[in-house]
């Protein structure tokens, strides 16, 4: 069974860092490139950042280009998210998945939420 | 720029056909994926790779694509399919992804 696990989400203020991670199971982690996505509340999906099967080739969205690093653990079979320099606007789910380009299946984990605010 | 354009939504009766549109100017290039996704819950995939229904996907939904455009089709609209649809591609280079805005499906 394929499972994908987001931790770490919390409420964190406008300035802070948080680190997300996604423990992923029942399927090739290593051979897989790995996405984060996010939600704002009431809002549409919106892609974050992908990594590549190495880590050999990252790249992020403009919204949060600077501010957010994706990294992942081939040992481990986990992904990661370092939030630094949070805003309001960053507000929203965030899920990790699977490969989203030119695959015939796509994983999604269940998300974490993560909440800026003082 | 690359992007997916959607109507917001979409209203039908139980037992019609529901169509719902994707526009961009990369959907030539590169694979069309839809999910539903219900309040609360992940995204779901209902449709890859532009008409491909992964396991489990009930016959009803369907996809198809032309030209910049392509199309989820639900046939025999049920209330259970009441959902946010949402389609994602990647760009003209195939290293970003990219998603529509969403649609409200409305049973009525």
């Amino acid at each position: 069974e394929v499972q994908l696990v987001e931790s770490g989400g919390g409420l964190v203020k406008p300035g802070g860092s948080l680190r997300l991670s996604c423990a992923v199971s029942g399927f090739t982690f290593s051979g897989t490139t790995m996405n984060w996505v996010r939600q704002a509340p009431g809002r549409g999906l919106e892609w974050v950042a992908s990594i590549s099967r190495s880590g050999s080739h990252i790249f992020y969205a403009d919204s949060i280009k600077g501010r957010f690093t994706i990294s992942r653990d081939n040992a481990k079979h986990s992904l990661y998210l370092q939030l630094n320099s949070l805003r309001a606007e960053d507000t929203a789910v965030y899920y990790c998945a699977s490969d989203l380009i030119a695959v015939a299946v796509t994983y999604w984990g269940q998300g974490t939420p993560v909440t800026v605010s003082s | 720029s690359d992007e997916l354009t959607q109507p917001p939504s979409v209203s039908v009766s139980p037992g019609q056909s529901a169509s719902i549109t994707c526009s961009g100017d990369a959907l030539p290039k590169q694979y069309a994926y839809w999910y539903q996704q219900k309040p609360g819950q992940a995204p779901f995939l209902v449709i890859s790779r532009d008409n491909e229904r992964p396991s489990g996907i009930p016959e009803r939904f369907s996809g198809s694509t032309s030209g910049t455009t392509v199309t989820l089709t639900i046939s025999g609209v049920q209330a259970e399919d009441e959902a946010d649809y949402y389609c994602q591609s990647a760009d003209s280079t195939g290293a970003f992804v990219i998603f529509g805005g969403g649609t409200k499906l409305t049973v009525l």
